[in-house]
């Protein structure tokens, strides 16, 4: 596509549930990272796919959090037992490593945990 | 790891000022890029900027690489440049670093 997209826009959920947040990245970019913002503050990274290495998981806040990336392409961020603190912007980036990386970002789900 | 470095924290100016943004990185990088985040959130690639100058209108940024650090412009400033300033720096992965970023207010 022209764009990062990301899917959905909003989300509002029921504290205990799990949610799927979804980022198709520009085609042909080898790198994916997502990112989550909470208001006022800087970006905080979750996760970084590049290529068909191994993704770096260390800012993955806990065992409730996981990313996959099928095919190179699309990924989903998923979040088990929702808390209110998970609250927050979700952002993914795309880049394209063998041209510089120059990172795009989608325009963020905004989750909210009731 | 990469340290990356802002300032100002935070910048107050009237309609028509001009200012300069820092962004200090404590080690060699891959890239560098400024993104400004508008107050709907959205962030916008402003420059892509490993090296040298660049200009697009009102601003411009400059990068000098050996020695770590990186500036934007921002000149005859308008009420719709306010909001976050992030630079990002690539380490050998080409992982994203971020910096804290500087809030910029514009006073009409």
């Amino acid at each position: 596509g022209a764009g990062v997209s990301q899917s959905p826009s909003n989300k509002v959920t029921e504290k205990g549930k799990d949610v799927e947040l979804r980022c198709d990245p520009i085609s042909g970019h080898t790198a994916l990272y997502w990112y989550r913002q909470s208001l006022g503050q800087g970006l905080e990274f979750l996760i970084y796919f590049q290529g068909n290495s191994a993704p770096d998981k260390s800012g993955l806040p806990s065992d409730r959090f996981s990313a996959e990336r099928t095919g190179g392409s699309v990924s989903t961020l998923t979040i088990q037992r929702t808390q209110q603190e998970d609250s927050a912007v979700y952002l993914c980036a795309s880049s394209n490593t063998a041209t510089g990386a120059e990172a795009f970002f989608g325009q963020g789900t905004r989750l909210t945990v009731v | 790891g990469i340290q990356v470095e802002q300032s100002p924290p935070d910048l107050i100016l009237q309609e028509g000022a001009n200012s300069t943004l820092r962004c200090n990185f404590s080690d060699s990088v891959n890239n560098l890029q400024w993104f400004h985040q508008n107050p709907w959130g959205q962030l916008i690639n402003l420059f892509y900027i490993p090296s040298g100058t660049k200009q697009n209108g009102r601003l411009s940024a400059t990068t000098v690489a050996t020695e770590r650090y990186s500036l934007l412009y921002i000149s005859s400033s308008q009420t719709t440049d306010s909001g976050v300033y992030f630079c990002a720096v690539g380490d050998s992965n080409y992982q994203l670093i971020w910096g804290a970023g500087t809030k910029l207010i514009i006073k009409p």
